[in-house]
């Protein structure tokens, strides 16, 4: 059981190239949320889904990355014509809806390189 | 300008000695957290304030929310190597919102 899954843990691309991480959060958890980490900085938000209200696109850098979440559960992360500046890794995270505690837990990250 | 300033940003001691980490903000949250993160993994939630003045303890970490629910630290004591790892402290501005995290604090204990 588990906890929030991602996967490919790892993904090398080429400049130029489409990506699509993927995210299964934990059972029950109605908010999913994308991160970005450069090596030992901290987390740039990306994107957030709250049951089915609008997302919160409000962290994505520009118009080359996008986010679903199909069903409430699993969500995908694309990032079309993947650019270097791109590489990092990428966190999902989920938590339960409501609450001041606003707790999230993560899973293990997708490393990305773009080549 | 960074919605959250954790100090140090990195920070390498001797096992055995204790240690601080700050979190500040000039906003308001609803809750903040306190994230521990190890290479290659995702951060694990230590631990997480509600109200203004409290103070949580987890073995030898020790975590405060200041009166004003603006910032936050955590102190551990007797550092040991396995403490090693990036800290990052979360904000959450309303209930149910997003987190902002500060930009971690890097802590290595040498043996």
């Amino acid at each position: 059981g588990a906890g929030v899954s991602q996967s490919p843990s790892n993904k090398v691309t080429e400049k130029g190239k489409d990506v699509e991480l993927r995210c299964d959060p934990i059972s029950g958890h109605t908010a999913l949320y994308w991160y970005r980490q450069s090596l030992g900085q901290g987390l740039e938000f990306l994107i957030y889904f709250q049951g089915n209200s609008a997302p919160d696109k409000s962290g994505l850098p520009s118009d080359r990355f996008s986010a679903e979440r199909t069903g409430g559960s699993v969500s995908t992360l694309t990032i079309q014509r993947t650019q270097q500046e791109d590489s990092a890794v990428y966190l999902c995270a989920s938590s339960r809806w409501g609450g001041r505690d606003n707790e999230q837990f993560f899973g293990p990250g997708t490393r990305l390189t773009v080549l | 300008t960074q919605l959250l300033e954790q100090s140090p940003q990195f920070l390498s001691i001797q096992e055995g000695e204790n240690l601080t980490v700050y979190c500040n903000s000039s906003s308001v949250f609803s809750s903040l957290q306190w994230y521990r993160q190890e290479p290659g993994e995702g951060p694990v939630l230590l631990v997480t304030v509600v109200t203004g003045g409290e103070v949580k303890k987890l073995k030898r970490l020790t975590f405060q929310f200041g009166d004003a629910r603006k910032d936050s630290s955590l102190h551990i004591t007797a550092a040991q190597p396995g403490d090693t790892g990036l800290y990052l402290c979360a904000g959450g501005l309303t209930s149910g919102s997003r987190l902002t995290f500060g930009e971690g604090t890097q802590l290595t204990v040498n043996p």
